[in-house]
């Protein structure tokens, strides 16, 4: 079966950095997205790896590496506005997102 | 742009009740999605469409239809509503274009089934 694996919730320091993790099985593999969700809100693009290695955009990075199907969301300098769900999805071989239940990260003060 | 709009916002239904949600999109993206979130679980895809005309069943497809008769909308249909579909539904849509598949969501309807 197919299976994405995040931690269900995490908390962190305003202004410190956090590191969310996502381990994945699936049927196949054509790169890993992150999406951020608001409590009530749509998901949002965050990021996109297919290969193995570090993406870097701006406060966020995302880290790939397929041979361990593992990847993880870097947070730094963590804000008050960072407060919402992070989910990991994979696209698999028919190109369809496989998602993960989403990690809740709290910012606290 | 107004990007993905979803109509209703909201909705309470009776068991046995049908509803039609509604999801446009003007970016003029080919493909569409309906999914439905449910708290501790992931987004699981009911039901997609790879163009105008087009429809294919995702991983959770039973007791709902849809249909696109036209490029920028995506109707979803209840015939007979179930307190198991109580959830938050969410439609997207993306572009296919290369170098990846970024899916734009609309912002959700919240159904409630009694």
């Amino acid at each position: 079966g197919q299976n994405i694996d995040q931690p269900t919730e995490m908390t962190a320091t305003e202004g410190a950095i956090v590191q969310i993790n996502c381990t994945y099985q699936t049927s196949g593999f054509n790169g890993l997205f992150w999406y951020q969700q608001h409590a009530g809100e749509a998901p949002t693009f965050l990021s996109y790896n297919v290969l193995d290695g570090l993406e870097e955009k701006g406060r966020f990075s995302s880290f790939l590496s397929r041979s361990k199907g593992y990847s993880y969301l870097l947070l730094k300098e963590l804000q008050m506005k960072d407060s919402a769900s992070y989910l990991c999805a994979v696209e698999d071989s028919n190109y369809q997102l496989i998602w993960g239940a989403g990690t809740k990260l709290i910012i606290k003060p | 742009n107004a990007g993905v709009t979803q109509t209703p916002k909201f909705r309470v239904l009776k068991t046995g009740q049908s509803m039609t949600l509604l999801c446009a999109q003007d970016m003029n993206h080919e493909y569409m999605y309906w999914y439905r979130q449910d708290p501790g679980m992931g987004l699981r895809l009911i039901h997609y469409s790879v163009g105008e005309g087009t429809t294919a069943k995702g991983e959770v497809p039973d007791g709902y239809n849809v249909s696109r008769l036209k490029k920028q909308n995506f109707l979803l249909g209840l015939e007979s509503a179930a307190p198991s579909q109580t959830s938050v539904y969410f439609c997207a849509s993306s572009s296919g274009a290369e170098p990846y598949n970024e899916q734009f969501f609309g912002p959700g309807t919240r159904l409630t089934v009694l």
